[in-house]
């Protein structure tokens, strides 16, 4: 079956410009996750959405990140007045309520000028 | 502040011998540990796990081996092949939703 797709694979932006990050996780899948990792670190977790409960944002590092989760799937995580040190891969993960297995997407690379 | 540590960024081991990749955390309300491995330009992808009332557990050619009181975790490899030649990122879970990943040991084997 379909795994969890990102898009765009890579993004170039210019600084100050806002951008969206898409992910579509695996159907049926009710946890959602990003995570960025910068150049020569570990994944930094983002922010955890599980089934109509409210999201944990407890890792979104400035309030220029924010993300929703539609309809219980495809979610967007938007950066707003982005700054050089936004740039790494975004990671989104999929998994079933209560498991700890979590499926990845292939990120999205993120290059700010 | 790094939860989770892997303070190897490299290992070059030879094909047939054994890999050993090292862990350390220093939260010890932890209950969840997790191996991930990642190929360039894709995701990571799990590869085994183990809960903080084990102490090991085993699934084929990998083993991950847990020391609460010293807060290590080990990934055992053995016998490397080529194909394992990835990244290999360590990641503890605290409450059920929020994990935290290591930086990740670049493992080579050699042919």
């Amino acid at each position: 079956g379909a795994g969890v797709s990102q898009s765009p694979s890579n993004k170039v932006t210019e600084k100050g410009k806002d951008v969206e990050l898409r992910c579509d996780p695996i159907s049926g899948h009710t946890a959602l996750y990003w995570y960025r990792q910068s150049l020569g670190q570990g994944l930094e977790f983002l922010i955890y959405f599980q089934g109509n409960s409210a999201p944990d944002k407890s890792g979104l590092p400035s309030d220029r990140f924010s993300a929703e989760r539609t309809g219980g799937s495809v979610s967007t995580l938007t950066i707003q007045r982005t700054q050089q040190e936004d740039s790494a891969v975004y990671l989104c993960a999929s998994s079933l309520e209560g498991s700890n297995e979590q499926f990845f997407g292939p990120g999205t690379r993120l290059t700010v000028l | 502040d790094q939860q989770v540590k892997q303070n190897s960024p490299s290992l070059s081991v030879q094909e047939g011998r054994i890999s050993i990749l090292n862990c350390d955390y220093t939260n010890s309300m932890f209950d969840y540990f997790l191996w991930y491995k990642k190929y360039p330009a894709e995701g990571p992808t799990f590869l085994i796990s183990i809960s903080s009332i084990k102490d090991k557990n085993e699934d084929g050619r990998f083993t991950v081996f847990l020391n609460k009181s010293a807060k290590h975790l080990s990934l055992h490899i053995v016998p490397s092949q080529p194909g394992d030649s990835a990244v290999y990122f360590c990641a503890a879970d605290l409450t059920g939703n929020q994990f935290y990943f290591g930086t990740g040991t670049s493992l080579t084997v050699i042919p």
